[in-house]
């Protein structure tokens, strides 16, 4: 069936580093993305909703500068984590639309040290 | 607003057995859609279970089923015959608006908190 990769699946950077996330569709076109955010042992947030060829639509009180989203293309999304704190440490996930179906990706796990 | 609501604690069940998830959802959309999704320790969202809220049977997926009473905003899933692989994070999620793709991830989820299911063998 219809993949959505995500890279890297796992990542350790340094405080201050940017961090970046490919979401990428690998056998059919995605208009829609979509981010989310998942805390240890708490439920996926969605961060903000990404449109190929247009500025992504963010949740509220998810800082746009600090978490950079584009969707160049209609197989790849990129969330890139900027100026990363511990904080930031956290699992992100993506899921990608089609016409017809749509699945998440396999998430990535951010450690900021 | 939408909210999802999973209270239960830790759920045990044995192998072979039946085990009900509780899930109860508020929103004052009268189009909507419920889901069900397994997360396994390596993080991966997968798709169990749709219910749109103009089905008037309730879903089934194999040993999955969505006890989907309207009336009282619930959508508890049912997992018939438990296996050791079944052990996971379970998510009951809703999409506000029209009911449209079964898998869900195309629309901006709303997802409860959790519930974690351990297997005994």
């Amino acid at each position: 069936g219809a993949v959505v990769s995500q890279h890297p699946s796992r990542v350790i950077c340094k405080s201050g580093t940017s961090v970046k996330i490919e979401c990428r569709s690998l056998d059919f076109q995605a208009t829609t993305m979509f981010w989310y955010r998942q805390f240890p042992k708490q439920s996926l947030m969605l961060m903000a909703t990404s449109n190929e060829g247009s500025k992504a639509t963010y949740e509220q009180g998810v800082e746009k500068d600090k978490f950079l989203i584009n969707h160049a293309s209609l197989t790849l999304s990129t969330l890139t984590v900027t100026s990363a704190h511990p904080e930031d440490s956290s699992f992100y996930i993506c899921s990608a639309k089609s016409n017809t179906e749509a699945f998440f990706g396999q998430g990535t796990r951010l450690t900021v040290v | 607003a939408q909210k999802i609501t999973q209270t239960q604690p830790g759920m045990f069940v044995q192998e072979k057995e039946a085990v009900t998830l509780d899930c109860t959802y508020d929103t004052s959309d009268q189009s909507y859609g419920l889901f069900w999704y397994k997360q396994p320790s390596s993080g991966e969202m997968i798709f169990l279970i749709y219910q749109g809220s103009y089905d008037e049977q309730n879903a089934t997926e194999g040993r999955y089923s969505l006890n989907f009473q309207k009336a009282r905003k619930s959508a508890n899933l049912v997992i018939s015959a438990s296996q050791l692989g079944d052990s996971a994070m379970y998510f009951c999620a809703m999409r506000e608006g029209p009911p449209a793709r079964r898998t869900g991830a195309n629309s901006k989820l709303t997802f409860g908190k959790g519930i974690t299911l351990s297997v005994r063998p």
